[in-house]
């Protein structure tokens, strides 16, 4: 089992509709998590961490579940310029990030 | 400030040929990191640094060797190139300091590399 998994997709979504990615983890003891965006052929940037409290930036909701050991991703509205992967980041252990393979979103007009 | 720099940017090799990857950040941060991503597999840790003059392995480890003599820089060697390791390559840096500067994890544009 990898120790990050997520739903490749493609998510095909309508501009405005609102789209969920989930990621679930298998290391228990696992500290701190984050979504990265990557667009086509370029280098992932972090979108936001996600707190066990749950966290919002603007159209972007993160929530954690350490019971079901997952990290969720909600977007509100979308635009096209939302359409990219979406990567699940989760650091286990000393320094060590362990990316998911990324769930791909398309948003279309 | 530049972030994180890769070169070279695009490179094609032959079987058996070596070449070196530089990584270059600007940020003094402490720790680097050098990931391969393909396609189906996401990003896999080849190598990374806490510090100058350290390295440790990462998951996919063999046949790539690395240095940190200088801080700012990470270099990924790849002594005797092999069509598996064709791939995109992507250095990264992070900082030690606490907050939430920690926790984000800084990436260059990327070198693709074709071995033939």
């Amino acid at each position: 089992r990898k120790e990050v998994e997520q739903d490749p997709g493609p998510f095909n979504v309508p501009e405005g509709a609102t789209v969920a990615f989930n990621c679930t983890y298998s290391n228990s003891a696992s500290q701190s998590f984050f979504w990265y965006r990557q667009d086509c052929r370029k280098e992932p940037k972090l979108l936001m961490s996600v707190y066990s409290s749950g966290n919002e930036d603007g159209r972007f909701t993160a929530q954690l579940n350490r019971a079901s050991q997952y990290i969720s991703l909600l977007i509100r509205d979308s635009k096209l310029s939302d359409s990219a992967t979406y990567l699940c980041v989760v650091i286990t252990g000393f320094q060590k990030l362990v990316f998911g393979t990324g769930t791909r979103l398309l948003v279309s007009p | 400030n530049a972030g994180v720099t890769q070169t070279p940017k695009f490179r094609v090799l032959k079987t058996g040929q070596s070449m070196t990857l530089l990584c270059a950040q600007d940020m003094n941060h402490e720790y680097m990191y050098w990931y391969r991503q393909d396609p189906g597999m996401g990003l896999r840790l080849i190598h990374y640094s806490v510090g100058e003059g350290t390295t440790a392995k990462g998951e996919v480890p063999d046949g790539y060797n690395v240095s940190r003599l200088k801080k700012q820089n990470f270099l990924l060697g790849l002594e005797s190139a092999a069509p598996s390791q064709t791939s995109v390559y992507f250095c990264a840096s992070r900082t030690l300091t606490s907050g939430r500067a920690r926790e984000t994890q800084y990436f260059g544009p990327g070198t693709r590399l074709l071995v033939l």
